[in-house]
């Protein structure tokens, strides 16, 4: 049982090119997540998901887009790379109620 | 709406000695609350978890954490702190929506840093 997998583990961007960080989850779970960590900052939600077909914003959404055209897949893209895109990124899945969230290992990006 | 405030962005205490990582919460409805451990460089961690079973939980590592809704609380402790404790810790709130279905929105804390001592 893989988990929630995240692609690529570290990435150094140019400002202004745009990439995806790709999550794949095989647990089944409706909710996921994107975050994004920043030093002292704690984690910041970017986007989540409740189900295939449904997104919605968090805390810090702008500069990125979501999709969830699956369960399993829930794709963040960061169009024009900024400096302040800088972060730690994670992604994580859960069902609904009180169950556990699920992490992964964290996607390194720095923008150059 | 929901928020966490982490009393402490950094504790320090010697190996040997109890360890208290303070947080409290805001929900509108019933409330789903972890903690969260990560070391340097390394992915998220669940120490523990709050699910309205009982007040008092008990964690991996010898943690445990009390709910107490009156003071909107949800502290960490261990009796006697580990070298391998040094990491930072994240106490983590989500909506229930009062009737066991969540909202999905999963708010975190700043962290706490918590050093130990030989």
């Amino acid at each position: 049982n893989a988990g929630v997998t995240q692609t690529p583990k570290f990435r150094i961007l140019k400002i202004g090119q745009s990439m995806t960080l790709q999550c794949t989850q095989d647990m089944n779970h409706n909710y996921m997540y994107w975050y994004r960590q920043d030093p002292g900052m704690g984690l910041k939600l970017i986007y989540y998901s409740v189900g295939a077909g449904i997104t919605d914003k968090g805390e810090v959404p702008n500069g990125y887009n979501v999709s969830r055209s699956t369960t399993e897949d829930f794709p963040l893209r960061l169009e024009l790379a900024a400096p302040s895109q800088t972060s730690v990124y994670f992604c994580a899945s859960r069902t609904g109620g009180w169950n556990t969230i699920y992490f992964g290992e964290g996607s390194w990006l720095t923008v150059v | 709406a929901q928020s966490v405030t982490q009393l402490d962005s950094h504790v320090s205490v010697s190996e040997g000695t109890p360890v208290l990582l303070r947080c409290n919460y805001s929900s509108s409805y019933s409330p789903s609350l972890f903690w969260y451990v990560q070391h340097p460089n390394k992915g998220l961690q669940l120490l523990l978890k709050y699910t309205s079973a009982a007040t008092l939980v008990k964690g991996i590592n010898g943690f445990e954490a009390e709910f107490k809704k009156s003071e909107t609380s949800f502290h960490l402790t261990k009796p006697s702190a580990h070298m391998s404790d040094a990491a930072e810790y994240f106490c983590v709130v989500s909506d229930t929506g009062g009737g066991g279905t969540s909202y999905g929105k999963l708010t975190f804390g700043q962290g706490t840093i918590l050093t130990v001592h030989p």
